[in-house]
């Protein structure tokens, strides 16, 4: 049984390029979480997504990023025009169902470098 | 919204006791624990639900405290694997979901 799983793992960037994080939630998750966490600093929620409705984007900063969960294929994360303040590691994370009795289970990240 | 948690940091002598401490100024509905070893991802270790619930397995533990909007997670004859960053999950009764400000451990020889 796989468990989360993102692509790429690493991700080089030049500013004003654009990055594309995917992520995969495990078989049988409809729940998908996505977190940025900054260099020694703690795990910033971004978007929470069912499939093909983002639930809440509070974290999501207005410009330049976006999610997505469609129907079929993976949660993408897309920021556009990176700047180099977006080099973070992200997280995703899915889960059964939305409820506090559910674990949320994390991929292994993707880290972005903007240089 | 961010839960806080206490200590920032902690470093202990292998066997030695610690707690960690989150606070939430939202009403809560459960809280997750999880460790996160540097430059990996974070790892589950238990949920707590209801008010006073306390769970634990081998020696971590935690307790839930619901109307003082806290929990705290036992870690009791620390060991080397024991390491790592510790951030409780805290979902309020508005169904979001917020990590804590981190608590870095350092278990030593």
């Amino acid at each position: 049984n796989a468990g989360v799983m993102q692509n790429p793992r690493h991700l080089v960037r030049r500013r004003g390029q654009e990055a594309r994080l995917r992520c995969s939630p495990m078989k049988g998750h409809s729940h998908v979480y996505w977190y940025r966490q900054l260099p020694e600093e703690g795990l910033k929620f971004m978007v929470y997504l069912q499939k093909e409705n983002i639930i809440d984007e509070s974290g999501m900063p207005k410009e330049r990023f976006s999610a997505e969960f469609p129907k079929e294929g993976p949660s993408i994360l897309r920021i556009q025009q990176v700047v180099r303040g977006d080099s973070a590691a992200y997280f995703c994370a899915s889960s059964p169902t939305h409820s506090g009795t559910d674990t949320q289970y994390f991929g292994p990240g993707t880290r972005l470098t903007v240089l | 919204q961010q839960p806080v948690q206490s200590p920032q940091a902690v470093i202990l002598r292998e066997g030695e006791d610690a707690v960690i401490n989150c606070s939430s100024s939202k009403a809560l509905y459960s809280v997750h624990w999880y460790r996160q070893k540097h430059g990996e991802a974070p790892v589950f270790l238990m949920i707590l639900l209801k008010g006073g619930e306390q769970k634990g397995h081998d020696k971590i533990s935690a307790s839930f405290n619901e109307k003082k909007q806290q929990s705290s997670l036992y870690l009791t004859a620390s060991q080397l694997s024991y390491s790592g960053t510790y951030f409780c999950g805290t979902e309020n009764t508005g169904n979001q979901f917020y990590f804590g400000t981190g608590t870095s451990l350092t278990v030593i020889p």
